[in-house]
């Protein structure tokens, strides 16, 4: 059970170039999160989803954009690439908060990402 | 404005000691609350939750503790171990909000250093 996947693990990008994050889930979550994490910040919601073909943002969503065409695939597209966006980018997962379970997100292993 | 509050950016203690982790909020409509703990380059993982209807619930070494009245939450780790070094992060939600989703609300972390 691989959970939540998140590639690639590392990425340099040019000023103005652009890039899509990819994120799977194989635990059949309605429920899908993109995260950035800043140096010595918490973790900032970019954009949530609750179901295939319905997205939302979330407090930061500027600069990026996502799409959920099936519950499985949750990618965030930057278009222009600027240093701001430079961060930790974390994927996740969740059940419906009606499911009995502990509310916790599952969380892919992250994507690096450095604009330059 | 910052809803989730971890006041302490790092904390060093003994192995076999107790770790306690401190965690404020100042939204009164947080009615869940959860620790995640993360290592380096890995994604978090869920540790432990807390509802508010609850004062305590406690989980092996893990025991969290909410104070309502004073909106803070305390995680305890007894007794501390190495491999409990990470960093730890506080999060809320409304859960109760009537919505078919819900989204954490982090704090910035704090650096759990337990040495031998």
């Amino acid at each position: 059970n691989a959970g939540v996947t998140q590639t690639p693990k590392f990425r340099i990008l040019k000023i103005g170039q652009s890039m899509t994050l990819q994120c799977t889930q194989d635990m059949n979550h309605n429920y899908m999160y993109w995260y950035r994490q800043d140096p010595g910040m918490g973790l900032k919601l970019i954009y949530y989803s609750v179901g295939a073909g319905i997205t939302d943002k979330g407090e930061v969503p500027n600069g990026y954009n996502v799409s959920r065409s099936t519950t499985e695939d949750f990618p965030l597209r930057l278009e222009l690439a600027a240093p701001s966006q430079t961060s930790v980018y974390f994927c996740a997962g969740s059940p419906p908060r009606n499911s009995g379970a502990n509310y916790g997100y599952t969380f892919g292993s992250g994507t690096r990402l450095t604009v330059v | 404005d910052q809803q989730v509050k971890q006041n302490s950016p790092s904390l060093s203690v003994q192995e076999g000691r107790i770790s306690i982790l401190n965690c404020d909020y100042t939204n009164s409509m947080f009615d869940y609350f959860l620790w995640y703990k993360k290592y380096p380059a890995e994604g978090p993982t869920f540790l432990i939750s807390i509802s508010s209807i609850k004062d305590k619930n406690e989980d092996g070494r893990f025991t969290v503790f909410l104070n309502k009245s004073a909106k803070h939450l305390s995680l305890h780790i007894v007794p501390s171990q190495p491999g409990d070094s990470a960093v730890y992060f506080c999060a809320a939600t409304i859960k109760n909000s009537g919505g078919s989703n819900y989204k954490l609300t982090f704090g910035k972390g704090t650096l759990l250093t337990v040495n031998p």
